[in-house]
């Protein structure tokens, strides 16, 4: 299987602030990485895929980048509605596996 | 707008098993594979397999094969998992989710069911 490991698992931050999450796979998965936003108690809520591609209605604040086991999700300038729990996924082979998350905080 | 909605919250015994809907709305049913993820208390996310609704066919995670079934009623637009020989260990929010295709990412997401095993 392949393991997904994200850093850091807790970060905190100010409105405005710029973040970065990264995420490492343990094998290539090319570029098959996508990014989800969890808030408590809803649906997980599709960012980017394919790495870098912006989903329809996603604030361009968020961006991602990377190929191959080194990828990262960067929020610029961070907005209230953007505290949440973020994690990433594989989807270059089964069994589909994901990041353990990353909770924003406020600072 | 696509809508994922989920069956209500269960207690279930160990060792009994769990059967967990699925609505779809808002999009073609049979289009869109439909995956079920599975997260514990604290835990991270964990995939138990998909079931295509167009034909039928499923794929499960080696970790559930034996224990979980995936089925789909094409006439109410509406996937299951079944989870049997529960553990306590089962205790977690089960979610649906769906993908254009078997190699691609999740567009969409339940809302969870969560499902505790307690004696």
């Amino acid at each position: 299987d392949i393991q997904m490991t994200q850093s850091p698992s807790t970060l905190s931050a100010s409105v405005g602030d710029r973040v970065t999450i990264t995420c490492r796979a343990s094998q290539s998965i090319s570029s098959w990485l996508a990014w989800y936003q969890q808030k408590p108690g809803k649906a997980p809520k599709l960012l980017i895929y394919k790495a870098s591609s912006l989903e329809s209605g996603v604030p361009s604040r968020f961006s991602g980048s990377g190929s191959g086991t080194e990828f990262t999700l960067t929020i610029n300038s961070l907005q209230p509605d953007d505290f949440a729990t973020y994690f990433c996924q594989q989807y270059n082979s089964y069994p589909r596996t994901f990041g353990q998350g990353t909770k924003v905080e406020i600072k | 707008q696509v809508q994922l909605v989920q069956s209500g919250a269960e207690v279930k015994k160990p060792g009994a098993s769990v059967k967990v809907s699925c609505k779809a709305s808002g999009y073609t049913f049979t289009g869109y594979y439909i995956h079920w993820v599975r997260q514990a208390p604290g835990q991270g996310l964990e995939w138990m397999g998909w079931i295509n609704p167009y034909s039928g066919d499923t794929y499960y995670a080696q970790n559930f094969q034996g224990r979980v079934t995936m089925t789909r009623d094409t006439s109410i637009s509406t996937a299951y998992m079944e989870l049997s020989r529960l553990k306590s260990d089962d205790t977690a929010v089960y979610y649906c989710a769906i993908s254009s295709g078997s190699y691609s990412y999740f567009d969409y997401w339940g809302q969870g069911t969560l499902v505790t095993v307690s004696s």
